[in-house]
């Protein structure tokens, strides 16, 4: 078990750019969550994937970002068109079956200026 | 639509002196409840689930209970190595949403002087 892992760490970018982040999952894990992290705040759900279909997507979830987990495995979050806004530390977790403890990585620090 | 207020917002402690932080809690229907810690620039670490009023769990100097509306966790003889933020979260299925769909609080930022 070598945990959650998210590449990158950190990332800075410009307003307007595209980012794209990846998450590792525990490898039993058919459970992978996607969570946004403000400062001073809990994190909050973004899209649930169970094996490789999305299950469920949060309001959150603006028509700039787009996930993916092809073939079950890792997943990727893509944000287009990035705003201010967007600035905030992106979590992956996975779990290995419902109602499971979820396990998140050390996140994505992204900073849009 | 679930709703999490943790309590305090900050503590801050001797080392040594025992305390409590403080989750309350609404939802349609509690499948579960969990405690995590944050440490500065890491994802939150799982420390425990409860699932029913009543439960109890406890690990090293932590015990976490639950009620039907709160939930608490107890720290004893607190070290400078347990000052985190602890995150408490809850899985309420409203509407059928996924497993894993959690609620959190804002947190508590717990400092321990030595």
């Amino acid at each position: 078990d070598t945990g959650v892992s998210q590449d990158p760490r950190h990332k800075i970018t410009k307003r307007g750019q595209n980012v794209t982040f990846r998450c590792d999952p525990i490898s039993e894990h058919n459970r992978l969550y996607w969570y946004r992290q403000t400062l001073g705040q809990g994190p909050e759900f973004l899209t649930y994937f169970q094996n490789e279909a999305q299950l469920e997507k949060s309001r959150l979830l603006s028509d700039r970002f787009s996930a993916e987990r092809p073939k079950g495995s890792f997943s990727t979050l893509e944000i287009q068109r990035t705003e201010q806004g967007d600035s905030a530390m992106y979590l992956c977790a996975s779990s290995i079956g419902q109602n499971s403890p979820l396990h998140f990585g050390n996140g994505t620090r992204l900073t849009v200026t | 639509e679930d709703q999490v207020t943790q309590s305090p917002e900050a503590l801050r402690l001797q080392e040594g002196e025992s305390s409590s932080l403080n989750c309350s809690y609404t939802v349609s229907g509690l499948r579960g409840l969990f405690w995590y810690r944050q440490d500065p620039g890491k994802g939150p670490e799982f420390l425990f689930t409860l699932y029913s009023a009543g439960e109890e769990k406890e690990k090293e100097r932590l015990k976490a209970t639950l009620t039907k509306k709160e939930s608490f966790l107890h720290i004893t003889a607190p070290k400078p190595e347990d000052s985190a933020t602890y995150l408490c979260a809850v899985d309420g299925g409203a509407g059928g949403t996924s497993y894993g769909k959690l609620t959190f609080g804002q947190g508590t930022i717990l400092t321990v002087h030595p």
